[in-house]
C-alpha cells in the first residue's frame, strides 16, 4: 500500500525557520515525483512545487519560487519542505502528494497533512 | 500560467439529484485534467484523472467529460457521502494548477 506519512503539527514565531517532512513507503520512492500543496484556512488548494527524488530535479510554482525550498533524501525516502523565515501568512495545512502518470500526470496518494501555525 | 475557473462556486442539492460542475482552463490543456474530492478536515482524494478515468474504488456515479479548455464533473445520483468540495486541476506542462473549488452541500 502506498503511504505518505507527514511530520506533526508545528507552531512557530514569525522569522523562525522550519522544515517539515513526508516519508513515502509501499512504492519506489525514487521513481515518482512528489508535489507539495498548500491549503490556507478556509481556502482552496495551491500547488507549490514538485521534486523528482531520483535526481532531485525540482519545479516551483512562480508564487512560491524563492519562498520555500523543496528537497528529497533517497536514503530515507523522505521529501521535505522548508522555510528560512516564516511569516504569519504561511499559516496553513501543507500536503505532500505522489504524482503518478498514465496518459497524464495526476496526484494519486496524499499525505495526511501538516498544520503549520505562525503566530507571535 | 494556466488559470482554472470552476462554476458554480457552491451549490445545494438533495440526495438523488444529478449534479454537474464545470471547469474551464485559460488555454487548451488537451486532456490533462483531474478531479479531486475533499471532505472537511480531510486530505483531498483523487476521483478522476485524464478527464474521464475513474480512480480505483471511486463509484461509477461519478463521471467526467471534456477536452481542450472545458470540462465537466457529473454525479449522476448524489449520495450523502458526496457532500464535499470538488476541485479540478490541470497538469499540462510542468505546472499543476487547481480550480477554486465547488462546495456541494445539502439542500
Amino acid at each position: 500500500e502506498v503511504q505518505l506519512v507527514q511530520s506533526g503539527a508545528e507552531v512557530k514565531k514569525p522569522g523562525e525557520s522550519l522544515k517539515i517532512s513526508c516519508q513515502g513507503s509501499g512504492y519506489s520512492f525514487t521513481s515518482y515525483w512528489i508535489a507539495w500543496v498548500r491549503q490556507m484556512p478556509g481556502e482552496g488548494l495551491e500547488w507549490m512545487g514538485t521534486i523528482y527524488p531520483g535526481d532531485s530535479h525540482t519545479t516551483y510554482s512562480p508564487s512560491f519560487q524563492g519562498q520555500v525550498t523543496i528537497s528529497a533524501d533517497k536514503s530515507t525516502s523522505t521529501a521535505s519542505l522548508q522555510w528560512s523565515g516564516l511569516k504569519a501568512s504561511d499559516t496553513a495545512m501543507y500536503y505532500c502528494v505522489r504524482v503518478n502518470r498514465e496518459t497524464v500526470y495526476y496526484l494519486d496518494s496524499w499525505g495526511q497533512g501538516t498544520l503549520v501555525t505562525v503566530s507571535s | 500560467d494556466i488559470q482554472m475557473t470552476q462554476s458554480p462556486s457552491s451549490l445545494s442539492a438533495s440526495v438523488g439529484d444529478r449534479v454537474t460542475i464545470t471547469c474551464r482552463a485559460s488555454q487548451t490543456i488537451n486532456r490533462n485534467l483531474n478531479w479531486y474530492q475533499q471532505k472537511p478536515g480531510k486530505a483531498p482524494q483523487l476521483l478522476i484523472h485524464g478527464v474521464f478515468n475513474l480512480q480505483s474504488g471511486v463509484p461509477s456515479r461519478f463521471s467526467g467529460t471534456g477536452s481542450g479548455t472545458d470540462f465537466t464533473l457529473t454525479i449522476s445520483s448524489l449520495q450523502p457521502e458526496d457532500f464535499a468540495t470538488y476541485y479540478c486541476q490541470q497538469s499540462y506542462g510542468t505546472s499543476f494548477t487547481f480550480g477554486p473549488g465547488t462546495k456541494v452541500d445539502i439542500k
